[in-house]
């Protein structure tokens, strides 16, 4: 009972290094989505992907790239760590991007130094 | 834009209250309105979801309203144990933003 999993869980980067999170579900949900949390500032939308094939920018995309690798997988690339993307990344996922109920990962930290 | 707002932004209670966390919206055309709660380093975890054509959910010793007119949810907690202590967030779903999360409401119930 795997529901949301994301890789790696800790993360540790030199400014300018890249680096790609994972995440799988095995809920057969057909929308995607990245967001960070940070303190102060809640939880913002990166990236989503409302069905396999398509990716769509949330608030916060720059510095950020996604791969809807098929139905079960959306990867998240940092091409030029910053230390502003210094964070813990939450993947999600729902059966429908408008009505469904949403479903989190565990979360992964990253620190950029 | 969508904006949410949890207030307030931490509650202290004695075991075995009642008790309520609020949450409110300012665009009413929502599709749903989710609770989540979220304990230290861990993810979210889902509590209640209210389709925007229900007025309220119930499971277990949670009970959540939507009142989408006034742009309000409150999640009720009855009988309030340690074991609640975490941080209960709410969100919204519906338009260009998709899901906009409120900041959340720091519950610590005291033994």
């Amino acid at each position: 009972n795997a529901g949301v999993t994301q890789t790696p869980k800790f993360q540790v980067l030199k400014t300018g290094q890249s680096m790609t999170l994972q995440c799988a579900q095995d809920m057969n949900h057909n929308s995607m989505y990245w967001y960070r949390q940070d303190p102060g500032m809640g939880l913002r939308l990166i990236y989503y992907s409302a069905s396999e094939g398509t990716t769509d920018k949330g608030e916060v995309p720059n510095g950020y790239n996604v791969s809807r690798l098929n139905k079960r997988e959306f990867s998240l690339r940092l091409e030029s760590a910053a230390p502003s993307q210094t964070s813990v990344y939450f993947c999600a996922s729902d059966t429908n991007v408008d009505t469904g109920e949403l479903f989190f990962g565990e979360g992964s930290r990253l620190t950029v130094l | 834009k969508q904006e949410v707002t949890q207030i307030p932004a931490a509650l202290s209670v004695p075991e075995g209250e009642n008790l309520v966390l609020n949450c409110s919206f300012t665009d009413s055309a929502i599709y749903n309105l989710q609770w989540f709660r979220q304990d230290p380093g861990k993810g979210l975890t889902s509590l209640l979801l209210i389709q925007s054509s229900q007025r309220e959910q119930t499971s277990g010793r949670l009970n959540a309203s939507l009142d989408k007119s006034s742009g309000r949810s409150t999640l009720y907690i009855a009988a309030s144990q340690p074991g609640d202590s975490a941080t209960y967030l709410c969100a919204v779903k519906g338009g260009a933003q998709k899901l906009v999360f409120g900041q959340g409401t720091r519950l610590t119930i005291n033994p």
